[in-house]
């Protein structure tokens, strides 16, 4: 499978925990993306890498969470301190360089806070 | 003003028949456009861009209206594995390149 690969798939936690989700992009693909989703939305930007640069973070994304993509290829989203509200899906894309490239998702990793 | 909006639903159609909805985007700088399609708890998939000239693929037919800043997708003869959250995205350019979505329309195709 060629695809974008996300681990864990499912991530249960108490609430001031660390967790740390791990993301395989597309492997000829340049740029990377982190997405967050909860029930009855769509996904919301949280940040995005082309190669190893961090480009761009969200105003979503608070001093809690830090993504990392050292080497250019898989990429990182570590969530410090888990708060209730972070309860929600986290959805890795890439894509080719290019605004008209389309994304290709991974299946997600679904986060519950207790 | 939301940035992507699209009508929740759901739409309950009859298999067979052709449903239609629209999204509209406010954001004029925006530069591309796509349907994602979503099945519950799964990932988004891409189920088509949408190019200026309008595009059809297969069952599929999308449109811009860049005036109007709307999208629409049409399907036709719809099977019952069409139902899902169909996915209004816009991509702004600018420095993010990063994609929004609408809330999506929730799309129930029944026998």
């Amino acid at each position: 499978d060629t695809g974008v690969s996300q681990n864990p798939r499912h991530k249960i936690t108490k609430r001031g925990q660390n967790v740390t989700f791990r993301c395989d992009p597309i492997s000829e693909h340049n740029r990377l993306y982190w997405y967050r989703q909860t029930l009855g939305q769509g996904p919301e930007f949280l940040t995005y890498f082309q190669n190893e640069a961090q480009l761009e973070k969200s105003r979503l994304l608070s001093d809690r969470f830090s993504a990392e993509r050292p080497k250019g290829s898989f990429s990182t989203l570590e969530i410090q301190r888990t708060e209730q509200g972070d309860s929600a899906m986290y959805l890795c894309a890439s894509s080719l360089l290019g605004g008209n490239q389309p994304q290709h998702f991974g299946d997600g990793t679904r986060l519950s806070i207790l | 003003r939301k940035e992507v909006e699209q009508d929740p639903g759901p739409f309950n159609v009859p298999e067979g028949a052709t449903v239609a909805f629209n999204c509209t985007y406010s954001n004029s700088a925006s530069q591309s456009f796509f349907w994602y399609r979503q099945d519950c708890r799964k990932e988004p998939k891409l189920l088509m861009s949408v190019y200026s000239s309008g595009n059809e693929d297969g069952r599929f037919t999308a449109q811009l209206n860049r005036a109007s800043q709307y999208i629409s997708l049409l399907i036709r003869d719809s099977k019952l594995s069409d139902s899902a959250t169909y996915l209004c995205v816009v991509n702004s350019g600018g420095g993010a390149d990063g994609l929004t979505f609408g809330k999506g329309t929730h799309l129930i195709i029944q026998p």
